[in-house]
């Protein structure tokens, strides 16, 4: 069975660190991966998917980027986080028409 | 800008009843639809997938679609407190061939014991 795994769970950081969020699944090959964030307040925002290794699209400008160095790993990641960059980042699988979330990483900016 | 509405809630029902989530959107070319369950400090959790007009159910869970009026729903009968939670509808967007999900900003549901 596919699963999937985010770290670290939760994480505060100070405005101007650098970020990085990874994730990977496990039990399929070549899946499509999204990076989502959900403010507090807000619906989950897709910033980022991927269809293969190297292949990023991304959804909304912003300070942050991604990277899929392998198959199942996917990289979330930021120079300088910025306070607006706090909330819940979400990792999803695709299999078949339906998407997958992993457990996420509560990201605060102080 | 391609839009999923949900009403914000709480909506809240007293144990064992039924409760009824409503969703509305605007891409006639949506092809795919998702209920999607995410308790306090949780990730979403895929409860119920539907892809033709009618109803579909899976034990307590009926998820309901009407393309014509852009509009599905979700009934949970015989409602328990463990469902206490937000509910997402998501969307895909982009036509039959996107993968691409946008989502409502939930409905919090809460069952009174």
């Amino acid at each position: 069975s596919q699963t999937i795994h985010q770290w670290p769970a939760t994480l505060v950081q100070p405005v101007g660190s650098p970020l990085s969020l990874e994730c990977t699944v496990e039990g399929t090959s070549n899946p499509n991966l999204y990076w989502y964030r959900q403010a507090a307040g807000r619906g989950l925002q897709l910033l980022f998917y991927s269809v293969g290794i190297g292949q990023i699209s991304s959804e909304v400008p912003q300070n942050l980027s991604a990277s899929r160095p392998q198959d199942r790993q996917f990289i979330l990641s930021s120079k300088k986080l910025l306070l607006s960059d706090s909330g819940f980042y979400l990792c999803a699988w695709r299999g078949g028409r339906e998407q997958f979330f992993g457990p996420g990483t509560r990201l605060t900016v102080l | 800008q391609k839009e999923v509405e949900q009403n914000s809630g709480p909506l809240s029902v007293p144990e064992g009843a039924i409760a009824s989530l409503n969703c509305t959107y605007s891409d006639r070319g949506s092809q795919s639809f998702f209920w999607y369950r995410q308790y306090s400090g949780k990730s979403p959790e895929l409860i119920m997938s539907i892809y033709s007009n009618g109803d579909k159910e899976d034990g307590r869970f009926t998820a309901q679609l009407n393309k014509a009026s852009q509009y599905v729903s979700l009934l949970i009968r015989d409602s328990q407190p463990s469902d206490s939670a937000t509910y997402l509808c998501a969307v895909n967007i982009g036509g039959a061939g996107s993968y691409q999900l946008t989502f409502g900003k939930g409905t919090k549901l809460s069952v009174i014991p």
